[in-house]
């Protein structure tokens, strides 16, 4: 079965600083990965995909992840942080088992910005 | 398009009592996830639904939950009767191949 660690549970990072949040997955073979976001009191969005491919993904509000395989890791960064990026972040590892997708989440990481 | 909807957003009941979330998934995505996020913790799943087929329901606490997806489209998630660790937010969430969609949620607190 698919794990997934996210080993900081919470960060705080000054305004226009970048930033890194970590995520290391379990999974046996080449498996899906996402991080989502999420803001107090609202849903999951999705924030970057990675499938196959470049393992540098960039995705939406300036995010970028890179898929390490020989680290089994999957690392959210961000150049310069926005106070509106303070959220829930979340890794997920997915995969299709008999047919079906399966979508596992990390315990989150909860970001926090001072200016 | 239109998102994922749930109602009720908010929902406050005493343990014993019983509750009912809904979720309407968006057009034309055939599988449809209830998600059980506590407190500081990431969502676990709680069933999944192929259409209206039942894919993976492992982790739903059958003596107290249930879940139906009636003609395929929308999906009605009970609890009865509810016990204090079931404060949480529900999520529910649909899919096309790769992306799942959340909604809001719906927040349950069990006094």
């Amino acid at each position: 079965a698919q794990s997934v660690t996210q080993p900081d549970i919470h960060i705080t990072v000054s305004e226009g600083a970048s930033l890194e949040l970590r995520c290391n997955y379990s999974y046996g073979a080449t498996p899906y990965l996402f991080w989502y976001v999420q803001s107090p009191g609202q849903g999951l969005q999705l924030l970057l995909k990675y499938f196959s491919g470049d393992t540098l993904v960039q995705g939406i509000k300036g995010f970028e992840a890179e898929f390490k395989r020989s680290q089994s890791s999957f690392n959210l960064r961000k150049p310069s942080v926005h106070w509106s990026d303070a959220a829930e972040y979340f890794c997920a590892v997915g995969a299709v088992i008999f047919g079906n997708e399966k979508l596992t989440f990390g315990t989150g990481t909860r970001l926090t910005i001072i200016p | 398009e239109a998102g994922v909807a749930q109602s009720p957003r908010y929902k406050i009941i005493e343990k014993r009592q019983s509750v009912a979330f809904w979720c309407n998934p968006i057009s034309g995505h055939a599988t449809l996830y209830w998600y059980q996020q506590i407190l500081g913790q990431g969502p676990k799943l709680l069933i999944q639904f192929q259409n209206n087929g039942v894919v993976d329901d492992s982790q739903l606490p059958k003596d107290r939950f249930s879940a139906e997806r009636l003609k395929g489209v929308d999906s009605t998630l009970k609890i009865q009767p509810a016990k204090l660790e079931d404060s949480a937010v529900y999520l529910c969430a649909s899919s096309r191949i790769g992306e799942l969609f959340f909604g809001e949620g719906s927040r349950l607190t069990v006094l």
